[in-house]
């Protein structure tokens, strides 16, 4: 049973185009996150969500707006993809919000051409 | 924002070396957390340090919490082929009420057989 998965694993488009990224987690957890690591391996934070509330937003364009239907999903839906956009997204969730141990799932490597 | 700085950024070692890494910030920490990234995969956390001084143990994985709170490092023992992957330092940071991780820059690990 994989802990935190993520749909698809690969993802590559048009720029201009609307993508989404789905994650779920059966963990339990009440905690969830959104990641951004770029071409340098560099690991951001872009968005939490605690309950299924948004309460870390870092300074990411509003083209992306993450969605969470119940506290066991955390969805991702860019809307016109640019070049930069390119990089893999990781989910995360942990047992309470600012929980040390995160637990990741596998990524999603998006290619914008 | 704070920034966590790893050094070195890669490393070339021959099976059943000793390897050792760090981390430094400008700013304190009271939580020094350590997690590796497999290829293809999310981050794992490997060990989490709570103490200044402390000296945290994980099978062959050895990770220390500076004194000056500003500072950590790793060190893997005997490494073997699946130690290979990226080492990231992380460290709690305040996101308005909320509390996020930050993540050092890496430090990518290949061990040559």
């Amino acid at each position: 049973d994989t802990a935190v998965s993520q749909t698809p694993k690969y993802l590559v488009t048009q720029m201009g185009n609307d993508k989404s990224i789905k994650c779920e987690q059966n963990l339990g957890h009440d905690t969830m996150y959104w990641y951004k690591q770029d071409s340098k391996k560099f690991l951001k934070i872009m968005f939490s969500y605690n309950n299924k509330e948004l309460i870390i937003n870092e300074t990411v364009p509003n083209r992306f707006s993450p969605k969470s239907p119940d506290k066991a999903h955390l969805n991702l839906h860019i809307n016109s993809l640019e070049l930069g956009d390119s990089a893999v997204y990781f989910c995360a969730s942990s047992p309470v919000q600012g929980a040390n141990e995160q637990f990741f799932g596998p990524g999603t490597r998006l290619t914008v051409l | 924002g704070q920034q966590l700085n790893q050094s070195p950024q890669s490393m070339f070692i021959q099976e059943g070396e000793d390897v050792s890494m760090n981390c430094t910030s400008s700013s304190i920490f009271n939580t020094w957390l350590w997690y590796k990234q497999d290829p293809g995969e999310g981050p794992v956390l490997l060990i989490a340090l709570y103490k200044a001084g402390e000296l945290t143990s994980n099978g062959r994985l050895t990770a220390q919490f500076g004194i000056t709170r500003k500072d950590s490092f790793l060190n893997i023992s005997a490494s073997i082929p699946s130690d290979v992957g990226i080492y990231f330092c992380a460290g709690p940071i305040s996101s308005g009420s909320a509390r996020q991780l930050t993540f050092g820059s890496g430090t990518q690990l290949t061990v040559l057989p």
